[in-house]
């Protein structure tokens, strides 16, 4: 199994503000990487496809980066809509998630 | 509108069979080349996929649970299965279905999801 480790587990930032998320695979997976936002007693959604690609809906605000190993998922201004916990999910032999990292306002 | 609903028991005890249904609307499951899947949530906890099928062809599953793990498609009632033995409360957790891409060169993204159902394994 392809292990996904983010950072950090949680985090608190003002609203304005920029936040990054990194997730870093156990090994290379080029750009098979996803990443999903979820708000509480919901499911998942869909934000960003391999690795950079904002899904079509989605806020600017929201990006993404990286290949090979490592990969980083950006808010460029924090807003109190984008309370949540997030995850990446990398595809590139079967499926796993990394354990999320949870947002919340400061 | 592609809509995915899960259903089954909420509650299964220990070594029984957890068994849920998917019901697919807005779209045929037999739509080429996508896959159907599997994910859950342990309360509190992250996700973790299941498995995934396609409606017609090869089925994968995650290797952990491969063992009690089936998964299978119905096209007649547009519908997707989870068959799950040998539970314990390890295997409480909301469960997901979801869709995601399958052909080649496709990003394997789950791009919609049911609502989740909450299985709580329990005497």
């Amino acid at each position: 199994d392809i292990q996904m480790t983010q950072s950090p587990s949680s985090l608190s930032a003002s609203v304005g503000d920029r936040v990054t998320i990194t997730c870093q695979a156990s090994q290379d997976i080029s750009n098979y990487l996803n990443w999903y936002q979820q708000k509480p007693g919901k499911a998942p959604k869909l934000l960003i496809s391999d690795a950079s690609n904002l899904e079509t809906g989605v806020p600017s605000r929201f990006s993404g980066s990286g290949s090979g190993t490592d990969f980083t998922f950006t808010i460029s201004s924090l807003q109190p809509e984008d309370i949540a916990t997030y995850y990446c999910q990398q595809y590139d032999n079967l499926f796993s998630f990394g354990g999320g990292t949870k947002v919340e306002i400061k | 509108q592609l809509q995915l609903q899960e259903s089954g028991p909420g509650l299964v005890k220990p070594s029984e069979t957890l068994s849920l249904t998917c019901t697919v609307s807005g779209d045929s499951i037999s739509s080429s080349p996508y896959y159907w899947g599997w994910i859950r949530q342990p309360p509190g906890k992250g996700l973790e996929w299941i498995g995934s099928v396609p409606y017609s062809g090869r089925t994968y599953y995650k290797l952990s649970l491969k063992s009690r793990v089936t998964i299978s498609v119905d096209t007649s009632m547009n519908q997707f299965s989870l068959n799950l033995n040998s539970v314990t409360a390890a295997d409480t957790a909301v469960y997901y279905c979801a869709r995601h891409g399958g052909a080649p060169g496709d990003p394997r993204k789950f791009d919609y999801w049911g609502h989740g159902t909450l299985v709580t394994v329990s005497s």
